[in-house]
Order: structure tokens, then sequence, then C-alpha cells
């Protein structure tokens, strides 16, 4: 069965203070891997798709890098705006256009 | 102009009614869907359309039962509600799976249901 491990599940930044999440995957076949941000009360919001191993993609203060086994979400010198639930979901070859989403991390960056 | 848009945002009910729930898309995408996120917020798929056909059908009770009139409309209707029916139900849509990529999907804001 399709695996996605989000880590760690909760991040309390400091304004400025650069840091990881994870994203572990356990798929037979990916097609894609996607980054959403989730805002309390709100839908997902798509930030990322990432197709092959190697591949980088930016977008203001993030950064999503792909591995075979797993995804990394930099958020470098972070804003209080950044605050948010960032979401991992990956897309497997077999199951058609299929989402399966991690439990998400939630971050908080302090002012 | 809300791209995904799905009434009501919230509904409270007691066990055993049967409740629905709209979901419309205005960005001429062919494929909808529709997630629930429980309490520990994992986002799980119940059902997929393309252009009106059912493609994904997870594991859902039979008593959801989910209908699109046309390529832009997909509802959800719930009979004989459950405690453990509570959850956010979000309603969302992609382009067509052989025209583009699949797996940006645009979401409504979610319809908040609670069983009482």
């Amino acid at each position: 069965e399709d695996q996605v491990t989000q880590s760690p599940e909760a991040l309390r930044l400091q304004e400025g203070e650069s840091s990881s999440l994870n994203c572990s995957y356990t798929v037979s076949g990916l097609r894609g891997l996607f980054w959403y941000r989730q805002d309390p009360g709100k839908g997902p919001e798509f930030l990322f798709t990432l197709y092959s191993a190697g591949e980088e993609k930016e977008k203001e203060r993030l950064k999503a890098t792909l591995t075979k086994k797993e995804s990394f979400l930099h958020i470098t010198a972070p804003k209080p705006e950044d605050s948010a639930t960032y979401l991992c979901a990956v897309q497997v070859k077999a199951a058609g256009n299929k989402l399966t989403f991690g439990g998400g991390t939630r971050v908080l960056v302090k002012p | 102009d809300t791209a995904v848009s799905q009434t009501p945002k919230y509904l409270v009910t007691q066990m055993g009614n049967d409740k629905s729930i709209k979901c419309e898309q205005n960005l001429g995408h062919d494929t909808m869907y529709w997630y629930k996120q429980d309490s520990k917020k994992f986002l799980k798929i119940m059902f997929s359309y393309n252009n009106k056909e059912l493609i994904i059908n997870e594991t859902v009770p039979n008593r959801f039962s989910p209908k699109s009139p046309d390529k832009a409309h997909l509802n959800l209707h719930i009979n004989s509600l459950e405690l453990g029916d509570s959850a956010v139900y979000f309603c969302a849509s992609s382009q067509n799976p052989t025209s583009g990529t699949t797996g940006e999907l645009f979401f409504g804001e979610g319809s908040r249901l609670t069983v009482l």
C-alpha cells in the first residue's frame, strides 16, 4: 500500500529561522510528488510538483527537493505569514489521478 | 470570483439524517473530486469524476452517493448519517488527465459536517 509520512508533525520557528520539512514515501511507480499549503479553515493550496529525483522547485522563501525516497520543503528566513500546515501528496502511475496525502506539518512562525 | 465553491460551509445534524453538499467549479476543468479530512487532518480521496463519469470510487460506504449533473458540478449526498461521518469534506477540481498534470488540484474551502 502507498504510504506518505511527514515529519515533524509540528514546527515552531522564530521569524528568520530557516528549517526543513520532510516527506518520506513508499510507493510503487511514482508519477509525481506534490506540496500544498493549508491555512486554518481553508482548502489546500497547490505549491509545487516534483516528478523525478534531483528535481528542485522554488517559490519565494520555499524550496522543494526530491529524492527517490523523500522530499524536503525548505523554508528560508520564514515570516509569520508562512505559518500554515504543509501537506505532501504522491500520485502513483497505477492509481490514475488519485493523490495520497501525508498527515501534514503544522508550521508556526513567531515574530 | 471563487474558482471552486461548495455549500454549505457548515452542517450540524442528527444521526440518521440525510444531507447534501454541493460543489461548483468555474475553471473549465474536466475532473472533480471529493476528499474527506478527518480530525487528524488526513485528507483521503472518496470519489473522482471526469466529465461526469465516475473514475475513482474508494472504499466508501454506499451511504455516500456522488452525483455529477455536468462537468462543472459535483454533489455529495449522504444517507443515514453516523457519528463517524463528522469531518470536513473538500471538493476539488483539476485538468483532464490527458491534457495536463492532474496532481494540481484546486480545492474549495470545505464543508464541516458535525453529526450529533
